[in-house]
């Protein structure tokens, strides 16, 4: 799996766009990008993913550069309910392969 | 829909002891996986069970063993516990053969050994 580079952590204004970022410059052609968060205590849970184009669901944005080697996760409006630890995985999508978790993103929503 | 579930929520053993984790896929998913995640780091894969077998593993010696049942559901057994096992175990579910290969977290159980 390719690694990947996320800032340690960061905060956000509740009520503003949370954008976070992910640098994977060696993605290869058929790994997709990964989002997952965690909460404090709980099990990681799934955000979103995509391969080349960009991707939109109920929970978040994602953008993926041209070139595929970043992206950037967007919170449209975000909520205390989305502090929580960010982490980007890219993985190739044979159903058969493991998530590599880093240390991610550990992102505060400010009052 | 049912989620992904896992028990016990909590446990405490003694080094030296053996444990039994167990988790319930969610309805629909035949495919399991199990991490571990230590305080402060992100989860570390350990294996994956695919058909009642297993279809991957990580760097976990070989005291770390899994099943997994016909309805899909899981048993992470770990013998022989050290202090450095205490962390957070996580099952994973996902649906291999569907082209959708998301996986989805239970709420873990805390292990502490001592």
């Amino acid at each position: 799996d390719a690694k990947t580079t996320q800032p340690t952590s960061m905060d956000c204004a509740e009520g503003r766009a949370a954008n976070l970022p992910c640098n994977h410059s060696t993605i290869s052609g058929n790994e997709y990008v990964y989002w997952y968060r965690q909460i404090h205590s709980q099990g990681p849970q799934y955000i979103i993913h995509g391969l080349k184009n960009n991707e939109t669901n109920e929970m978040a944005s994602l953008i993926i550069t041209e070139d595929r080697k970043s992206s950037t996760l967007i919170l449209p409006h975000a909520t205390l309910r989305d502090t929580a630890v960010y982490y980007c995985i890219v993985r190739e999508d044979f159903g058969n392969e493991k998530l590599t978790f880093g240390t991610g993103t550990r992102l505060t929503i400010i009052p | 829909e049912t989620g992904v579930t896992q028990s016990p929520t909590h446990l405490i053993k003694t080094r030296g002891q053996q444990v039994t984790l167990r988790c319930s896929s969610q309805s629909g998913h035949n495919t399991v996986s199990w991490y571990q995640q230590a305080l402060g780091q992100g989860p570390q894969f350990i294996f994956q069970y695919y058909r009642e077998e297993e279809n991957g593993r990580g760097n976990f010696p070989p005291r770390f063993s899994g099943l997994q049942f016909p309805n899909y559901s899981s048993e992470l057994n770990v013998n022989a516990l050290e202090l450095d096992d205490s962390a957070l175990y996580l099952c994973a579910s996902s649906s291999m053969g569907t082209g959708r290969y998301e996986q989805y977290f239970g709420p873990g159980t805390r292990l502490t050994v001592t």
